[in-house]
């Protein structure tokens, strides 16, 4: 298996634009989870799914951010518009049986706001 | 509250020299899980060990072991002979049974000089 893929990489982006990260989890995995991290902050949950369900996004900043999972192999985060202060590490992670199984990650989008 | 402490913030150790990393977690749930994760300089979370809260028998998997001691709320995690190799952030994280949620520490860093 690939693990989880994300992408891209890297975004570097102008304050006020609208960006988009892309995950793709293991097939067959359950559940989804983005976490953000931040030197301040450390790893913060954001939202996950479970069956392609929202099933809690309180970690969610603000209503700039958004996320979805249209089917069980693909999952969104946006970000509109864009500040400097959401540059960060996103990460995509993706657990069979709610997560309790422990995660695997994927390798992660540096966010550059400028 | 659920809360994990990672008191060390940043260890350096010589090549060959045995550390521990200590985790601290405070629940007043009595199913739970802990885990540890490796972030190494590539930036990825790997996942290294889940242990349930009714498991407390330590565990050795090569060079790496975990103690895992209910009446201290601790979760430690020791290297032996540590390697260069080694040199990353680990992450103690704390989930909840019945949710999909893992709270992570805030890390500690390891360096491993040759």
């Amino acid at each position: 298996d690939a693990g989880v893929i994300q992408s891209p990489r890297h975004e570097v982006t102008e304050m006020g634009q609208e960006v988009t990260l892309r995950c793709k989890p293991i097939s067959g995995h359950n559940s989804l989870f983005w976490y953000r991290q931040t030197m301040m902050r450390g790893l913060e949950l954001l939202i996950y799914f479970n069956n392609n369900v929202p099933i809690d996004d309180s970690g969610m900043p603000e209503d700039r951010f958004s996320a979805k999972m249209p089917n069980a192999s693909f999952s969104t985060l946006k970000i509109q518009p864009s500040e400097p202060r959401d540059s960060a590490v996103y990460f995509c992670a993706s657990s069979l049986d709610r997560g309790l199984q422990g995660y695997t990650f994927g390798s992660g989008t540096r966010l550059t706001v400028v | 509250a659920q809360k994990v402490t990672q008191a060390q913030t940043e260890i350096s150790v010589v090549e060959k020299e045995d550390v521990t990393l200590d985790c601290v977690y405070e629940t007043r749930d009595t199913t739970y899980y802990l885990f540890w994760y490796k972030q190494p300089p590539s930036g990825e979370l790997v996942f290294l060990i889940r242990r349930n809260s009714f498991d407390e028998q330590n565990e050795i998997s090569g060079r790496y072991s975990w103690n895992f001691q209910k009446s201290t709320s601790s979760f430690n995690f020791t290297i032996t002979a540590s390697q260069v190799v080694d040199s990353a952030v680990y992450f103690c994280a704390l989930g909840i049974h019945n949710t999909d949620k893992l709270i992570f520490g805030t890390g500690t860093r390891l360096q491993v000089f040759p």
